[in-house]
């Protein structure tokens, strides 16, 4: 089952707001990832976190490494209605049992 | 396209038959991944390919679940005498090695048994 708690659960913002959200392991990883899905598709990868305490930008993205190695979170600025979907985190502790969380829902309002 | 490739997208069969999917990964990726998908979760971790060895399965994956790669480029999941807790999203993602973890998935196949 799940080992990653991602939240929020669902986010409803408008238009040109900014967004946070995070992820929390129980356990260390040495990798997190973030993923956007849309309806009917899979996962598209965003960002990947390779060291702990890492900041790391992809155009309005971006997501940090915690210093703990037990936590992510991800910002996006200025949203766009494009920004719909759901948001996955994901992590690994050197393995190849890669973790999801069970996703951010999120709704842009235009 | 060179990106990850699933067929079919949807699969709708009665409760004991035998389903088999197909993934086809980027063509330089040596790495491929099979999750498994339901509704409101985020992947679950099936199996995984280097080349054509398969190197790790998950305790998710049942007896009735078998997956190939036999030359090292395209593979298969296939599902024996189907249950309705199979009904799922299956999805595929394919990586290089030498950085595995940034996978790159497949737009899945949907999986309903009745």
């Amino acid at each position: 089952g799940q080992q990653l708690n991602q939240s929020p659960q669902s986010m409803f913002i408008q238009e040109g707001e900014d967004v946070s959200m995070n992820c929390t392991s129980s356990s260390i990883f040495n990798t997190w990832l973030w993923y956007k899905q849309d309806p009917g598709e899979g996962p598209v990868l965003l960002i990947a976190l390779y060291k702990a305490g890492e900041l790391t930008s992809n155009g309005r993205l971006t997501a940090q490494f915690g210093i703990t190695r037990k936590d992510s979170f991800l910002n996006i600025s200025a949203s766009i209605p494009s920004d719909v979907g759901i948001y996955f985190c994901a992590g690994s502790y050197n393995n190849n049992d890669m973790r999801f969380g069970a996703g951010t829902r999120l709704t842009v309002k235009p | 396209d060179t990106g990850v490739s699933q067929n079919p997208r949807h699969k709708i069969t009665k409760r004991g038959q035998n389903v088999t999917f197909r993934c086809d990964p980027i063509s330089e990726h040596n790495r491929l991944y099979w999750y498994r998908q339901t509704l409101g979760q985020g992947p679950e971790f099936l199996t995984y390919f280097q080349n054509e060895a398969q190197l790790e399965k998950s305790r998710l994956l049942s007896d009735r679940f078998s997956a190939e790669r036999p030359k090292g480029s395209f593979s298969t999941l296939e599902i024996q005498r189907t249950e309705q807790g199979d009904s799922a999203m299956y999805l595929c993602a394919s990586s290089l090695s030498v950085s595995h973890y940034e996978q790159y998935f497949g737009p899945g196949t949907r999986l309903t048994v009745t």
